[in-house]
């Protein structure tokens, strides 16, 4: 199956900071990513959408402005958690779909990235 | 929007015997349904999915049924495993908007040896 990065795998920073998370997509092209954000023992919940080439869709309650999202190419999208804070921590996942026609839209993961705000 | 609910919330069971996991959702447009592993610390692995206009999939131990009448659709492990322990979600998605997956809250399946 096709194959979606994301780095850092894990990051520890301070309260106040920004953070920035890359997910890419390495062997085929996405004009549409998802971002979703998981906290311990609960369910993945999509914060937003990102679309390359113009804004990003937010889900209701997710800051915009706090969560800033770039999708500047058809391989790259990144999130940017602005002024972090403790309860900003968690795993976060982007996803992006393979819109080829043969490749039956399965949607590709990437292997999360682990925000501690301390 | 779409809402899914997955119940149950954890599930034991002994090493070969069956484990089912039940989804309901509410969109009537939805029509793909994956399903996922997810082990602690790591990405979602899809399983096995459906689509709408099939009733049934199998893929050797795990089954998916849909219902698209009772909006509801249902993973079936057989003969399980110790390794089968994880969490599974399911999701849904429509045909048209923004096509993100809506998780269920997820499944705890503990394999007893």
């Amino acid at each position: 199956g096709a194959v979606v990065s994301q780095h850092p795998s894990w990051v520890i920073c301070k309260s106040g900071t920004s953070v920035k998370i890359e997910c890419r997509s390495l062997d085929f092209q996405a004009t549409t990513m998802f971002w979703y954000r998981q906290f311990p023992k609960q369910s993945l919940m999509l914060m937003a959408t990102s679309n390359e080439g113009s804004k990003a869709t937010y889900e209701q309650g997710v800051e915009k402005d706090k969560f800033l999202i770039n999708h500047a190419s058809l391989t790259l999208s990144t999130l940017t958690v602005t002024s972090a804070h403790p309860e900003d921590s968690s795993f976060y996942i982007c996803s992006a779909r393979d819109e080829a026609p043969s490749s039956y839209n399965e949607q590709f993961f990437g292997p999360g990235t682990r925000l501690t705000v301390l | 929007g779409e809402n899914v609910e997955q119940h149950p919330s954890t599930l034991s069971v002994q090493e070969g015997d069956s484990a089912v996991i039940k989804c309901t959702y509410s969109d009537s447009a939805s029509n793909y349904f994956p399903w996922y592993k997810q082990e602690l610390g790591k990405r979602p692995q899809l399983i096995i999915d459906i689509r709408s206009n099939v009733g049934e999939k199998k893929d050797q131990r795990i089954a998916v049924t849909l219902n698209k009448t009772a909006k509801h659709f249902s993973l079936h492990i057989t003969e399980t495993q110790p390794e089968d322990s994880a969490v599974y979600f399911c999701a849904a998605r429509g045909y048209t908007g923004r096509r993100a997956l809506t998780f269920g809250s997820g499944t705890r399946l503990q394999v007893q040896p």
